[in-house]
């Protein structure tokens, strides 16, 4: 199993709504990402979890929160979001945290805010 | 935050052209990546050259490197309509990557 999986492929959320995105992989790789991607920008890094520890968060808002499980599955709690948080949220693995390797993406989740 | 530009950021080629991509970035990297976004869906690792590398080759793509001028290029020979794509690349010093701009890459038929 080379792939990363992201449920649900859509979302459309109330700003008074929680939902949880989900992401899975079965390559044992120890690092998962979570990225926000608005339109015609590159995504942007929001957080990375090294051993199912999180290891960076970059300055994401508190209505975003990551969770990490287990090694296989991340998710990704959101709460109270606002309009602007509307965008493709990606979800990447690779082998190691700290490595030389390429990063795995999921196909992401589709999010939009009311 | 963003680390690289890419230009141009929209190319559109006819099918059989070759295609050339820029990326220049600001720090130094241990590595620098590509990848290919097909539109609203999850990113495509292509290639990755490592700082001690000047050239890389994989089926249709040449990237190169020159880490003087803090510049690589991404070469696509003999183009298809299924290249059409958004084109990122993402250099990496520490733990994270970091994404350029991005090239809008249109394949004619």
């Amino acid at each position: 199993d080379t792939e990363v999986t992201q449920t649900p492929k859509h979302l459309v959320m109330g700003m008074t709504n929680k939902k949880s995105l989900k992401c899975e992989q079965h390559m044992g790789h120890r690092a998962m990402y979570w990225y926000k991607q608005k339109a015609k920008k590159p995504p942007e890094l929001m957080f990375v979890y090294s051993y199912e520890k999180l290891s960076i968060n970059e300055s994401v808002p508190s209505r975003f929160s990551p969770e990490c499980p287990n090694s296989s599955l991340l998710n990704l709690h959101l709460h109270a979001l606002q309009p602007e948080d509307s965008a493709l949220y990606l979800c990447a693995s690779s082998l190691l945290p700290a490595g030389q390797e390429t990063q795995y993406f999921g196909p992401g989740t589709r999010l939009l805010v009311l | 935050s963003q680390q690289g530009e890419e230009d141009p950021q929209a190319l559109s080629i006819q099918e059989g052209e070759n295609a050339t991509m820029n990326c220049s970035y600001k720090t130094s990297i241990n590595n620098l990546q590509w990848y290919r976004q097909n539109s609203g869906r999850g990113l495509v690792h292509l290639i990755l050259i490592r700082s001690n590398e000047r050239e890389k080759h994989s089926g249709r793509l040449r990237v190169t490197l020159d880490t003087s001028k803090k510049s690589s290029s991404l070469l696509i020979t003999a183009s298809r309509a299924a290249d059409t794509a958004s084109y990122f690349c993402a250099t990496r010093f520490t733990r994270q990557l970091t994404f350029g701009s991005g090239t809008q890459l249109t394949v004619l038929p």
